[in-house]
């Protein structure tokens, strides 16, 4: 069946503009999650989605960051005033359920530049 | 606080040589440990989680809770084993309401002919 996919695969933004990173999640998976791969940093958490609600933000590097989920499907992560920082691999993954235990399936990430 | 330490950024071995890649964690509670392999050019994917107690293409881990490890071995490294490797540690949080996986910063596996 068809895995994660990810939309742009990659995207170059001046500084200071908004971009949106979409995500489509396995069919019927109903956890959904955002992370950040940076060179030297590995791969950082950002915002899961448990159906369309967020239960943890905490990982969002600042109010700049923001994404919402409809439909318990497609989710949009959107960066606001973009700064060179922000550049990095965007990740997302879906899994079956919420469960610690549950296996992650990956996209293939949307390389953002910011110039 | 969850975290999860991969102390070699690089590893590189020769081919039918033993490989260990290591791996620590810090985790207040009973964690769920996984391996995600990214080939090159290719997505992150799952190699194995300790819950299932696998061996998948060769490799295996054993959690060991004494010395909060987690470390992945290959008796015998091949080169399409090439790849980065990160740890992962899934744990509950938030008095059990939230969970998320914290990953450590990887460790590029180079297998020489």
């Amino acid at each position: 069946g068809a895995g994660v996919s990810q939309s742009p695969s990659n995207k170059v933004t001046e500084k200071g503009k908004d971009v949106e990173l979409r995500c489509d999640p396995i069919s019927g998976h109903t956890a959904l999650y955002w992370y950040r791969q940076s060179l030297g940093q590995g791969l950082e958490f950002l915002i899961y989605f448990q159906g369309n609600s967020a239960p943890d933000k905490s990982g969002l590097p600042s109010d700049r960051f923001s994404a919402e989920r409809t439909g318990g499907s497609v989710s949009t992560l959107t960066i606001q005033r973009t700064q060179q920082e922000d550049s990095a691999v965007y990740l997302c993954a879906s899994s079956f359920r919420d469960r610690p235990q549950e296996t992650q399936y990956f996209g293939p990430g949307t390389r953002l530049l910011v110039l | 606080a969850q975290r999860v330490t991969q102390p070699e950024k690089l590893l590189s071995v020769f081919k039918g040589a033993p490989v260990e890649l290591k791996c620590n964690y810090s985790y207040s509670g009973s964690p769920e440990l996984f391996w995600y392999v990214q080939y090159s050019r290719q997505r992150l994917q799952l190699l194995l989680r300790h819950i299932s107690r696998e061996s998948i293409k060769g490799f295996t881990a054993d959690l060991n809770k004494g010395e909060t490890s987690f470390h992945l071995k290959k008796p015998f490294a091949q080169e399409e084993d090439s790849a980065m490797y990160y740890c992962a540690l899934s744990g509950m949080y938030s008095g059990g309401s939230n969970y998320k996986l914290t990953f450590g910063k990887g460790t590029l596996l180079t297998v020489n002919p």
